[in-house]
């Protein structure tokens, strides 16, 4: 079975801290990523990685920044916390291959608390 | 505009009854794959069915099956026999394959009770 980890479920910070979301897969995945989720929203993408090193900006990346210095840890950074980054972050991965179907494999997910 | 569009806040459903959630989406591409996720009150979000666009048969997936109707653009969830372990927030998702890259949109979900 495919494993995404994330290093915290509940996670509570004070404004203008850095904070450091972890994310581990053990499949081997090429693709990874970082989406919030917000009741009335849904999933909303902030970054993706397609390789080592590399980097995709996703819909909302304003204020987060990553780091993938691994294949299998993925990063999520918020250089200085604010409120409205209270929510929950769901890591994903996924070995991707164009025009097929993009299963992706979740993380439990980290609730986010800002104060 | 949105691309996905699930008009069901919540939902109810009696045990072992059949319930159908909705999910339209909106895409130029002629290739594009469609996808609900379930996500238990645990969080974790957990795959449930795939459907490609040039599918011709309904996908089936045990209890569940995707009700695909391409020119409407609606690929709604039909889930059979409800069971209380059903509640939950459902997702439907869309990846374009030509114009969308590695991205997948999610809808703004749907939250299924099931009564005993």
């Amino acid at each position: 079975d495919v494993k995404v980890t994330q290093s915290s479920r509940y996670l509570v910070k004070r404004t203008g801290e850095k904070v450091f979301l972890e994310c581990v897969q053990d499949m081997d995945h090429e693709n990874m990523f970082w989406y919030r989720q917000d009741p009335g929203l849904g999933l909303r993408l902030i970054y993706f990685s397609y390789d080592v090193k590399m980097k995709e900006k996703g819909d909302i990346p304003e204020g987060y920044s990553v780091s993938r210095e691994k294949k299998e840890r993925f990063s999520l950074i918020l250089e200085s916390a604010s409120t409205n980054q209270t929510s929950m972050y769901l890591c994903a991965s996924t070995q991707l291959i164009a025009g097929e179907k993009d299963t992706q494999y979740f993380g439990p997910g980290t609730r986010l608390t800002v104060l | 505009a949105q691309k996905i569009t699930q008009t069901q806040p919540g939902m109810f459903v009696q045990e072992k009854e059949a319930v159908t959630l909705d999910c339209t989406y909106d895409t130029s591409d002629q290739s594009y794959g469609l996808f609900w996720y379930k996500q238990p009150s645990s969080g974790e979000m957990i795959f449930l069915i795939y459907q490609g666009s040039y599918d011709e048969q309904n996908a089936t997936e045990g209890r569940y099956s995707l009700n695909f109707q391409k020119a409407r653009k609606s690929a709604n969830l039909v889930i059979s026999a409800s069971q209380l372990g059903d509640s939950a927030m459902y997702f439907c998702a869309m990846r374009e394959v030509n114009t969308g890259g590695f991205k997948t949109i999610f809808g703004a979900g749907t939250r299924l009770f099931v009564k005993a």
